[in-house]
């Protein structure tokens, strides 16, 4: 079946300090990719997506491309900020299938 | 606008009790989901609406869960005879459009029920 793993956490950086999340997953067909953000004490939030190979989701400063031929979705961010302290999810979707399928979370800390 | 709700936002009970929880979607959306998220087993999916009709139940743990959705809208979500595993937060999610369309891939979450069962 569909599966995502995202590299284990915890995560603690610097303010300021390049971030990396890595993301790869398995599923037939053509699946969309997202990464969902839960912040302390709130909800899980959209962070991005991509729907097709190739295809770069980006927000908040926050960055990931779709790579078909590695299958990974890995989250980037030049220069993290306390504010972006939070739980980060990887899940895919596929087209008819409709659920989500998350990987396990990363809980990433920045320090200022 | 509103976003999805959830009541009651916090829940214990004893085991062998009964409970509903309750998920009130973004008005005008067709799909709601229901997923549970517990320390051993991440985010897991649990059942999709499109409508009244759910035609995927397959991450339902056990016959002790079932869902319905009436009139496209609110959908309750009953745990009979709880166990202690089913200690866990519950989250509801709606989307504009589950059949597939381009708006069918963003789901909107709600803050969730964090039922305890002592």
């Amino acid at each position: 079946g569909d599966s995502v793993t995202q590299m284990e956490g915890p995560v603690t950086l610097s303010e300021e300090a390049f971030l990396t999340i890595n993301c790869t997953y398995t599923a037939t067909g053509y699946p969309s990719l997202f990464w969902y953000v839960q912040y302390p004490g709130e909800g899980l939030q959209l962070l991005l997506k991509a729907t097709k190979a190739d295809d770069k989701g980006s927000n908040k400063g926050f960055e990931a491309t779709y790579r078909k031929e590695t299958t990974s979705f890995h989250l980037e961010k030049g220069s993290v900020q306390v504010s972006d302290s939070a739980v980060y999810f990887c899940a895919l979707t596929r087209r008819g299938a409709q659920k989500l399928v998350f990987g396990q979370g990363t809980r990433l800390t920045i320090n200022p | 606008g509103a976003g999805v709700s959830q009541s009651p936002s916090n829940k214990v009970t004893e085991k062998g009790k009964d409970v509903e929880l309750r998920c009130d979607p973004i008005s005008g959306h067709t799909a709601l989901y229901w997923y549970r998220q517990s320390l051993g087993q991440g985010l897991e999916f649990l059942i999709y609406f499109q409508g009244n009709s759910a035609p995927d139940k397959s991450g339902l743990p056990s016959d002790r869960f079932s869902a319905e959705r009436t009139g496209g809208s609110v959908s309750t979500l009953t745990i009979q005879r709880t166990q202690q595993e089913d200690s866990a937060v519950y989250l509801c999610a709606s989307s504009p459009d589950g059949a597939g369309g381009p708006l069918s891939y963003e789901q909107y979450f709600g803050p969730g029920t964090r039922l305890t069962v002592t």
